[in-house]
């Protein structure tokens, strides 16, 4: 089993939907999650970072985390076509017991929003 | 705008050449990371510098050459690529602590390995 997993997608939602985004992960310990956002071409953009079970929001974008099921998604209300991107669920393990995290991320799901 | 900046954009060499990329942060952070990532895959990291020292190579070629200067700037000097290397190269930082693992990219350079 992959240590992270995402829907694989590509997913396609009409401009103003709810677009969904799936991760799953194999580390119990985890305690960090993150969601990056990477536009063709262009480096990745931290989005959203989450910690404790629940649901995080941030203006159109909720990060909901579930430890005991071990999966964190991602939800974008009204979705724009400026969305269109690959979405990367990251996840840092504790590398040799240090104190800094080795992001190991999903293969990403390209979202295309469409007008 | 980002405050991990990366020297060049773009840089294509030859296999007998040697090269080195920039990365430079501006947020205080004691953790840089250099990542190689290819067309359609998720970033795959290379080396792990903590408080100027080398933590983590994740088993790179040697052809790949980490230096850490200071803590506001990382280098990756190379020699001897193979056109197989071409890739986005990126940066990134973070902080220290346990709670705070969140990792800023810069903007990356696109090497071109001939």
């Amino acid at each position: 089993q992959k240590e992270v997993e995402q829907n694989s997608g590509p997913l396609s939602v009409p401009e103003g939907a709810i677009a969904s985004l799936n991760c799953t992960y194999s580390d119990r310990v985890s305690q960090s999650f993150f969601w990056y956002r990477q536009y063709s071409g262009k480096s990745p953009e931290l989005i959203m970072s989450i910690y404790s079970n629940g649901d995080k929001e941030d203006g159109r974008f909720t990060a909901q985390l579930n430890k005991a099921s071990q999966y964190v998604s991602l939800l974008i209300r009204d979705s724009q076509p400026s969305d269109s991107a690959t979405y990367l669920c990251a996840v840092p393990s504790n590398a040799g017991g240090t104190s800094y995290g080795k992001l190991t991320f999903g293969q990403g799901t390209i979202l295309t929003v469409h007008p | 705008d980002t405050e991990v900046t990366q020297t060049p954009k773009h840089l294509v060499m030859g296999m007998t050449n040697k090269k080195s990329l920039k990365c430079e942060q501006h947020m205080g952070h004691r953790a840089m990371y250099w990542y190689k990532q290819k067309a359609k895959k998720p970033p795959e990291l290379m080396f792990v510098y903590s408080y100027e020292k080398l933590s983590i190579n994740e088993s790179v070629p040697s052809r790949f050459s980490p230096e850490c200067p200071n803590s506001s700037l990382l280098n990756l000097h190379l020699h001897a690529l193979q056109p197989e290397d071409s890739a986005l190269y990126l940066c990134a930082s973070s902080q220290e602590k346990r709670e705070a693992y969140e990792q800023y990219f810069g903007p990356g350079t696109r090497l071109t390995v001939t």
